[in-house]
């Protein structure tokens, strides 16, 4: 069985500041990762996703994330925190076969953006 | 423009009463699933389904109900079996091979309040 943990529910960064949304999983085979990002009210937006080939994975909106095998982590980076950053994000796991059950979710991070 | 709907997106029910959610795709996508959003809680997997007249269980599925008779739709009903239906449900929908498979593509959610 997969399973995704994500530390901290609540992170607060000031405007300019790194951001560092941190994402461990478990999986039994290689898996393919993402992170998805929620406005209040709405569904979900991917933000990238790592399949296969290069670890460091640049998404939308200047997030990236890197996949560490051996540290079975998926953390997500934005180098200059924004205001319209804030959100809730979700990072999710699911098997390299194509994840036809679906994915499964971490209980997700709320990112607070401070003036 | 392709993409995934859901209604309604406010719902208000009484105790003891069915209500059903809709959702609608037009992304052609084979897989479709529902999921519960509760705060702290991450997304968790009522039901899935790969292909149509066909569905499985997800991991909460007790106390819902869904039917897959087109392709483009998978509605949910939350029967007056579900002990605790006030949340937020999100629809999303997926391709089952080739590039992009795994990723799931959400639709807007329906908050659904029990009275």
């Amino acid at each position: 069985a997969q399973s995704v943990t994500q530390l901290g529910s609540h992170v607060s960064v000031s405007e300019g500041a790194l951001v560092l949304l941190r994402c461990n999983y478990s999986s039994s085979v290689p898996p393919y990762l993402f992170w998805y990002v929620q406005y209040p009210n709405q569904g979900l937006q991917l933000l990238l996703k790592y399949t296969t080939g290069a670890t460091l994975v640049k998404g939308i909106n200047g997030f990236e994330a890197e996949f560490k095998k051996s540290e079975t982590s998926f953390h997500l980076t934005k180098p200059s925190a924004h205001m319209s950053d804030a959100a809730e994000y979700f990072c999710a796991v699911t098997d390299s076969g194509g994840g036809a059950d679906g994915l499964t979710f971490g209980k997700g991070t709320h990112l607070i953006i401070q003036p | 423009d392709g993409g995934i709907t859901q209604s309604p997106k406010y719902l208000f029910r009484k105790e003891g009463q069915n209500v059903t959610l809709s959702c609608e795709q037009n992304l052609n996508h084979d897989a479709m699933y529902w999921y519960r959003q509760d705060p702290g809680q991450g997304l968790r997997l009522i039901y899935y389904s790969q292909i149509v007249n066909d569905f499985q269980k997800g991991d909460i599925a007790e106390g819902y109900s869904v039917s897959r008779e087109k392709k483009e739709s998978f509605p949910l009903t939350v029967t007056s079996a579900q002990k605790n239906p006030t949340a937020f449900y999100l629809c999303a929908s997926s391709r089952l091979a080739g590039g992009g498979a795994g990723e799931l593509f959400f639709g807007e959610g329906s908050r659904l309040t029990v009275l």
